[in-house]
């Protein structure tokens, strides 16, 4: 068990810019999550997959926000033309079948300028 | 949004001494989750309690749920200035997907 892995752990990008994140969840869970976390806040929900299937969107996941799990491992989260807004802590976690309890990654920091 | 309010937002106390924060949520739940965030980093998870659960413990940690008052609390006993961290309450609505509505979190700090 290694854990979940999210790249880069810090991106500073000008706004109007393309980002996009990975991670890499644990290798026997089939959910995987995406959470956004801003200062003082906690973590907010933007999506979940259940295998490579996108079954749940938030509303906070507006049309410049894309994630994809193709084959039903690592994911990304690709956020197009950034704005100062965007700028958050974005955690993947992960969960085992059956099981309620998440694993989190130790997330990508976002600073759009 | 949130579904949860964690309350005191920030706690200070001495090495050796209890802290004790409490989480009240809106909806009905399936379980309720307690995850600790080191500054800067992911959250790690500590103890669930099911909706049919009242008390449950782990190690220094004690959980209560009440669910007619739709309130938790988190005890941490003897505390250690490595318990210094930011503690948030999450909902589980129950359904397959697992998804969490965190609160706002308490900042502990515990000083040595």
């Amino acid at each position: 068990d290694t854990g979940v892995s999210q790249n880069p752990r810090h991106k500073i990008t000008k706004r109007g810019q393309n980002v996009t994140f990975r991670c890499d969840p644990i290798s026997e869970h089939n959910r995987l999550y995406w959470y956004r976390q801003t200062l003082g806040q906690g973590p907010e929900f933007l999506t979940y997959f259940q295998n490579e299937a996108q079954l749940e969107k938030s509303r906070l996941l507006s049309d410049r926000f894309s994630a994809e799990r193709p084959k039903g491992s690592f994911s990304t989260l690709e956020i197009q033309r950034t704005e100062q807004g965007d700028s958050a802590m974005y955690l993947c976690a992960s969960t085992r079948t059956g099981t309620a309890e998440a694993f989190f990654g130790q997330g990508t920091r976002l600073t759009v300028v | 949004s949130q579904q949860g309010e964690e309350d005191p937002q920030a706690l200070s106390i001495q090495e050796g001494e209890n802290a004790t924060m409490n989480c009240s949520y809106k909806t009905s739940i399936n379980n309720l989750q307690w995850y600790r965030q080191n500054s800067g980093r992911g959250l790690v998870h500590l103890i669930l309690i099911r909706s049919n659960e009242r008390e449950k413990h782990s190690g220094r940690l004690r959980v209560t749920l009440d669910t007619s008052k739709k309130s938790s609390s988190l005890l941490i006993t003897a505390s250690r200035a490595a318990d210094t961290a930011s503690y948030f309450c999450a909902t589980g609505a129950g359904g397959s997907n697992y998804k969490l509505t965190f609160g706002k979190g308490t900042l502990l700090t515990v000083n040595p």
